[in-house]
């Protein structure tokens, strides 16, 4: 099993539709969760952090849930702009420290 | 700002040929790491380091080394390229392992004939 899991898509959606990506991982030893954004053939650059009580930034959500051990994220009123891959990223135990684990990452595509 | 800067952006390898991907920070970053993402699959965690001097593997070290003889200098050599080895790479550091955001580089897309 991967440690981190995410369906790969594509999602298409229209503009301005609601979409929700969730990603499990496996090591319940975790403590830090994020979502990156990924455009083609560009660097992953950080979207959000992930905490335990949930949060928000504009239009995206993201939540935890360490029972089930997935984190999701919640687009609202999706824009032309927000077409990407999404990739989930879980740190995980190694030895006396954390390497970060990225999951294989979602894409989505929002049509006019 | 420069940030994190990798060079080449492009290289072409024949087989056996050996070559050092470049990575330097100047954030002072402590946490440094290399990545490969391959057509459809994220990143995949190759080396990364801790600091100057420590250095451990990720989930696809083989055929990879790595130094970190300063906190801004990382580089990734290829001792003896092969086919498999096509892919991007990424460099990303971090303030601190594990724990915070990562700083990744644009990228060099490998080609190994």
């Amino acid at each position: 099993r991967k440690e981190v899991e995410q369906d790969p898509g594509p999602f298409n959606v229209p503009e301005g539709a609601t979409v929700a990506f969730n990603c499990t991982y496996s090591n319940s030893a975790s403590q830090s969760f994020f979502w990156y954004r990924q455009d083609c053939r560009k660097e992953p650059k950080l979207l959000m952090s992930v905490y335990s009580s949930g949060n928000e930034d504009g239009r995206f959500t993201a939540q935890l849930n360490r029972a089930s051990q997935y984190i999701s994220l919640l687009i609202r009123d999706s824009k032309l702009s927000d077409s990407a891959t999404y990739l989930c990223v879980v740190n995980i135990p190694a030895d006396s420290s954390y390497k970060l684990i990225f999951g294989s990452g979602t894409r989505l595509l929002v049509r006019p | 700002n420069a940030g994190v800067t990798q060079t080449p952006k492009f290289q072409v390898l024949k087989t056996g040929q050996s070559m050092t991907l470049q990575c330097a920070q100047d954030m002072n970053h402590e946490y440094m790491s290399w990545y490969r993402q391959d057509p459809g699959m994220g990143l995949r965690l190759i080396h990364y380091s801790v600091g100057a001097g420590i250095t451990d593997q990720g989930e696809v070290p083989n055929g990879y080394n790595v130094s970190r003889s300063t906190t801004e200098d990382f580089p990734l050599r290829l001792l003896s390229a092969a086919p498999s080895q096509t892919s991007v790479y990424f460099c990303a550091s971090s303030p601190r392992q594990g724990q915070n955001i990562q700083y990744f580089g644009a990228g060099t897309r490998l080609s190994v004939l």
